[in-house]
C-alpha cells in the first residue's frame, strides 16, 4: 500500500542540538511535499512545503527540508533547536495523479529539554 | 486575515446517532478538505469539496459525507455513528488553484460511547 513513513516516534534533544526527522513515501510518481508542526494545544501548521524546483526549501522558524527523489525522501532539519520546537511534526505528501489528498505520516513527537 | 475556524470544540455522542461537524474556511480560499485523525496517528483524508462539489474521497464509508456551501464554509455529516469514530475531525482549506495546499483548523473531538 502506498504509504508516508516517519522512523521516529519520539525524540529527545537538549537546547542547540541538531534535529533530523526522516520521512519516506513510496509513490513513484509526481508528489508534492509537506511537513507540519503541531505545537501543544495547538493545531496542524504548514512548515514548509516543496512543489518543484530547488529540492533544498526552507521554511519558518529555521526549519529546511530536502527532497531526494532517488530516495524517496523529505528529511526535516534544524540546526539547533530550541526549547520552543517542542512538538509533533507530520510529513505529508500529496501524489499528484491522485488528486488533491494528503497523506500523512504518523508523526514524530520532539521534546527539546531546557 | 481569519484563519479556519471549526465547531463544536469538543462533542460526545451515542453509538448510532447522527453527528454535523462544521469548518469555516479561511479567507480568501474556496476549497474545503476533512480529516479524521486518531489517537496518536496521522490525520487521514475524508473527502474534499469544491465548487459545492465533492472533490476526492478517501478510504470512508458513504455514512461520512459533506456539504460545501455558496459561502466556502463546509459540513461533515456522519450516520450511524460507530465507537470508532472517536476521533479529532479536522478542516482545511486551500488558495483557489492550490487545493494540495492545505491550512488546518483546531479541529472537533468526537468522542462516541
Amino acid at each position: 500500500a502506498q504509504s508516508v513513513s516517519q522512523h521516529n516516534h519520539h525524540v529527545i534533544l537538549s537546547e542547540a542540538a541538531s534535529l533530523e526527522l526522516g520521512c519516506n513515501y513510496s509513490y513513484g510518481g509526481t508528489v508534492n511535499l509537506f511537513w507540519y508542526v503541531q505545537y501543544p494545544g495547538q493545531h496542524l501548521q504548514l512548515l514548509l512545503k516543496y512543489f518543484s524546483g530547488d529540492p533544498l526549501v526552507k521554511g519558518i522558524k529555521g526549519f529546511e527540508a530536502e527532497f531526494i527523489k532517488s530516495k524517496f525522501s523529505f528529511n526535516l532539519r534544524k540546526p539547533s533547536v530550541q526549547w520552543s520546537d517542542t512538538a509533533e511534526y507530520f510529513c505529508a505528501v500529496n501524489e499528484i495523479a491522485a488528486g488533491n489528498k494528503l497523506t500523512f505520516g504518523g508523526g514524530t513527537r520532539v521534546l527539546v529539554k531546557p | 486575515e481569519t484563519g479556519v475556524t471549526q465547531s463544536p470544540t469538543h462533542l460526545i455522542k451515542t453509538r448510532g446517532q447522527q453527528v454535523t461537524l462544521r469548518c469555516s474556511s479561511q479567507s480568501g480560499h474556496n476549497t474545503v478538505s476533512w480529516y479524521q485523525q486518531a489517537l496518536g496517528q496521522g490525520p487521514q483524508f475524508i473527502f474534499q469539496y469544491y465548487r459545492e462539489e465533492e472533490n476526492g474521497r478517501g478510504n470512508f464509508p458513504p455514512r461520512f459525507s459533506g456539504l460545501q456551501f455558496p459561502n466556502y464554509s463546509s459540513e461533515l455529516n456522519v450516520n450511524a455513528l460507530e465507537l470508532d469514530d472517536s476521533a479529532l475531525y479536522l478542516c482545511a482549506s486551500s488558495p483557489p488553484g492550490i487545493t494540495y495546499e492545505q491550512y488546518f483548523g483546531p479541529g472537533t473531538r468526537l468522542t462516541v460511547t
